[in-house]
């Protein structure tokens, strides 16, 4: 499986925009990059995905480099329960076979009151 | 529409005790997968059923099992619990097995 790396831990200042950085320099052309968060005590939450452009949900940006090397989860405006382990994971999407998530250490994201 | 829902959210058991887990999906998703998470390992992928078949399965030995039943809904088992099962068992539902998956609460099991 392609590997992702992130930074252990960051921090942010409630209201600013965070941008939780991704590399991923052996993706391959069928990988949708996800990113999911948990919050303390709770199972995992789906943020955003993509494949080539940048996405846009209610929740977050998802910022694709154009050579898919990198990628950056943008929160515009973070507020204290956006305080979580930030998750990037590469997914295949081709063929037949299991699409799993292999989850890796993540980024511990602190807002600052 | 109501999330994936696990039952029961915690339990404990003691060494050589058996114990199953229990994950409803949200409606209309026919894939669930099951995940551990601990402290030392992280979140670790276990096994994923589609249409009550077992699709892919992790690298955990055999005491760990699970099924898939025609309503969608899944159990895991754990027979001979060992002190390192303790950890937090996570149920994740799509309604294919190529499409988002989202998570339930988990279940925290402590082996004793």
């Amino acid at each position: 499986d392609a590997k992702t790396t992130q930074p252990n831990s960051m921090e942010s200042n409630e209201e600013e925009p965070v941008h939780l950085p991704c590399n991923h320099s052996t993706i391959s052309g069928t990988d949708y990059i996800h990113w999911y968060r948990q919050l303390p005590s709770q199972g995992p939450e789906y943020v955003i995905h993509g494949l080539t452009s940048n996405v846009n949900n209610r929740m977050a940006s998802l910022a694709i480099a154009e050579d898919r090397k990198s990628s950056t989860l943008i929160l515009h405006r973070a507020t204290l329960r956006d305080a979580a382990v930030y998750y990037c994971i590469l997914r295949p999407y081709s063929g037949a076979g299991s699409y799993q998530l292999t989850f890796g250490k993540g980024t511990k994201l602190s807002v600052i009151p | 529409k109501a999330g994936v829902t696990q039952t029961p959210r915690y339990l404990i058991k003691t060494r050589g005790q058996q114990v199953t887990l229990s994950c409803s999906p949200i409606s209309g998703h026919r894939s669930v997968s099951w995940y551990q998470q601990t402290p030392g390992q992280g979140l670790q992928f276990l096994f994923e059923y589609f249409s009550e078949t077992q699709r892919n399965k992790g690298n955990f030995p055999g005491r760990f099992s699970g099924r898939q039943f025609s309503n969608s809904r899944s159990e895991m088992n754990v027979s001979t619990l060992e002190l390192g099962d303790s950890a937090l068992y996570l149920c994740a539902s799509s309604p294919r097995i190529q499409e988002t998956q989202y998570f339930g609460p988990g279940t925290r099991l402590l082996v004793l």
